[in-house]
C-alpha cells in the first residue's frame, strides 16, 4: 500500500496570505489527524476527520480549519498567516480496529509540509 | 502539564541495547503508553504500545512497570538507522489526539 502523502512538501508564504496543504491518507484509512511541529512547540494535535466530519480539535485558533471529502483525502487552510505558523504540518491516518488488546491507536505520518511564512 | 518526562539525549554503542526510559507518572487507568520516533526530515513513525503488561514486536520491546508510572522502550541491537528523535506518549484509545513532548534523541554511534 501507498504510504501517506502529503502535497506540497515544501512552501513559502508571507504574512496575511492564507494557504491550503493537502492529504492522501492510507487506502482504507478513514480518520485523518492534521498536527503542528515546531521546535520550540513540539507536536501539537490541530485537528481530527472521520467520514467527513471533525471529530477532534485541538487548541487551535479558528483561522487553522481542515474538511474531509469523500474518498477520505484532507485538506487543512490557514487564513491570514503569522510568523509563528512557520512548522512542520505532519498529517496521519488510521483505521481504528483492534489488535486483541484493545483498540490499536497507530497512526501513519506522511512526509509533512514545511511551511515558512515570511 | 507535559503527562510524560524522558531524558533529552542518550548515545548507545552500534550493536548494543538502547534502553530509553520515560515516567508518566500520573497515567490514568484507562490509558495506554505508546512509543513513536521520528527521524530526521520524515513523519513520526509508530513503535510499540502497552497497558500494563511487556510488549514485544518485531522493532522493540516495552517494559511497563507494576505500578505504571515508568516504562522503558529497548531496542535489541541498535544500528546506524535508529538514530532518531524518541517520543512515549499515554493515550487512550479512544483518541487520535496525540501530543508529543520533547522525546529523547538516540544517538547511535558506531
Amino acid at each position: 500500500k501507498a504510504g501517506v502523502t502529503q502535497t506540497p512538501r515544501y512552501l513559502i508564504k508571507t504574512r496575511g496570505q492564507q494557504v491550503t496543504l493537502s492529504c492522501s491518507p492510507i487506502s482504507g484509512h478513514r480518520s485523518v489527524s492534521w498536527y503542528q511541529q515546531t521546535p520550540g512547540q513540539g507536536l501539537q494535535f490541530l485537528f481530527e476527520y472521520f467520514s467527513e466530519t471533525q471529530r477532534n480539535k485541538g487548541n487551535f485558533p479558528g483561522r487553522f480549519s481542515g474538511r474531509q471529502f469523500s474518498n477520505s483525502r484532507s485538506e487543512m487552510n490557514v487564513s491570514t498567516l503569522e510568523l509563528g505558523d512557520s512548522a512542520l504540518y505532519l498529517c496521519a491516518s488510521s483505521a481504528p480496529g483492534t489488535s486483541g488488546r484493545g483498540s490499536h491507536n497507530e497512526q501513519f505520518f506522511g512526509p509533512g509540509t514545511r511551511l515558512t511564512v515570511l | 502539564d507535559a503527562k510524560t518526562t524522558q531524558p533529552p539525549s542518550m548515545d548507545c554503542a552500534e550493536g548494543r541495547a538502547a534502553n530509553l526510559p520515560c515516567n508518566h507518572s500520573t497515567i490514568s487507568g484507562n490509558e495506554y503508553v505508546y512509543w513513536y520516533r521520528q527521524i530526521h526530515s520524515q513523519g513520526p513513525q509508530y513503535i510499540i504500545h502497552g497497558l500494563k503488561n511487556n510488549e514485544t514486536n518485531e522493532m522493540a520491546s516495552l517494559i511497563i512497570t507494576e505500578d505504571r508510572k515508568s516504562s522503558t522502550l529497548i531496542l535489541p541491537h541498535a544500528t546506524l538507522r535508529d538514530t532518531a528523535v524518541y517520543y512515549c506518549i499515554v493515550i487512550t484509545n479512544a483518541g487520535n489526539m496525540l501530543t508529543f513532548g520533547g522525546g529523547t534523541r538516540l544517538m547511535v554511534k558506531p
